[in-house]
């Protein structure tokens, strides 16, 4: 079982650089989200989706966009990076919501920003 | 805005010692609370979870009770391994499509 996969696991970029992070399930989970994850600031939401064609906004959404095209797809685009995205990245589904169904992470993508 | 703070880190402890990591709450509702586990180089994982008030999670040798009159949500073992070294994570969620709350995670690190 492939759970959920995410790609690139490290990519660095230049500043103003724009890129796209992949995040796949293959259990048919409605719910997906994204989160970055800093030293001394924990888990902060960036967007989630709680269906195709559905996308919210989390804590920190600036300068991300997403989309949700597909059940399985949830792509994360940084638009022009900065050094301040220098993070990992995790993306994480759930059958329902969080409350009666626990997230499944992927192994997060590492992004460096210079 | 509902919250959650743990216990600052890094926790070091000797194999078989006794863990506690405390984790409070700040709610307007009633909601369910997890702890969640992030091992080297991997993602989050659901640890344990309590959904209403006095319940108590459990799995792999560790618990925590849900306690509403304290609004905490304490992790506990009774004796660690150089396995449980990891990060974790308290967390909230209420019904519906609503986020996940995470605290800021604690850092174990335990010794042989």
């Amino acid at each position: 079982n492939a759970g959920v996969t995410q790609t690139p696991k490290f990519q660095v970029l230049k500043t103003g650089q724009s890129m796209t992070l992949q995040c796949a399930q293959d259990m048919n989970h409605e719910y997906m989200s994204w989160y970055r994850q800093d030293p001394g600031m924990g888990l902060r939401l960036i967007h989630y989706s709680v269906g195709a064609g559905i996308t919210d906004q989390g804590e920190v959404p600036n300068g991300y966009n997403v989309s949700r095209s597909t059940t399985e797809d949830f792509p994360l685009r940084l638009l022009s990076a900065a050094p301040s995205q220098t993070s990992v990245y995790f993306c994480a589904s759930s059958n329902t919501g969080a409350r009666n169904s626990p997230l499944h992470f992927g192994n997060g993508t590492r992004l460096t920003v210079t | 805005g509902d919250s959650v703070t743990q216990m600052e880190g890094p926790v070091t402890l000797s194999e078989e010692a006794f863990l506690t990591i405390n984790c409070t709450y700040t709610a307007t509702g009633y909601p369910s609370l997890f702890w969640y586990v992030q091992y080297p180089g991997e993602g989050l994982q659901l640890l344990l979870k309590a959904t209403k008030a006095d319940d108590k999670g459990s799995n792999k040798g560790f618990e925590a009770t849900y306690r509403k009159e304290t609004t905490s949500f304490h992790l506990e073992k009774g004796s660690v391994q150089v396995s449980d070294s990891a990060v974790y994570f308290c967390a909230l969620a209420y019904s519906g499509n609503t986020p996940l709350v995470f605290g800021k995670g604690t850092r174990l690190s335990v010794i042989a």
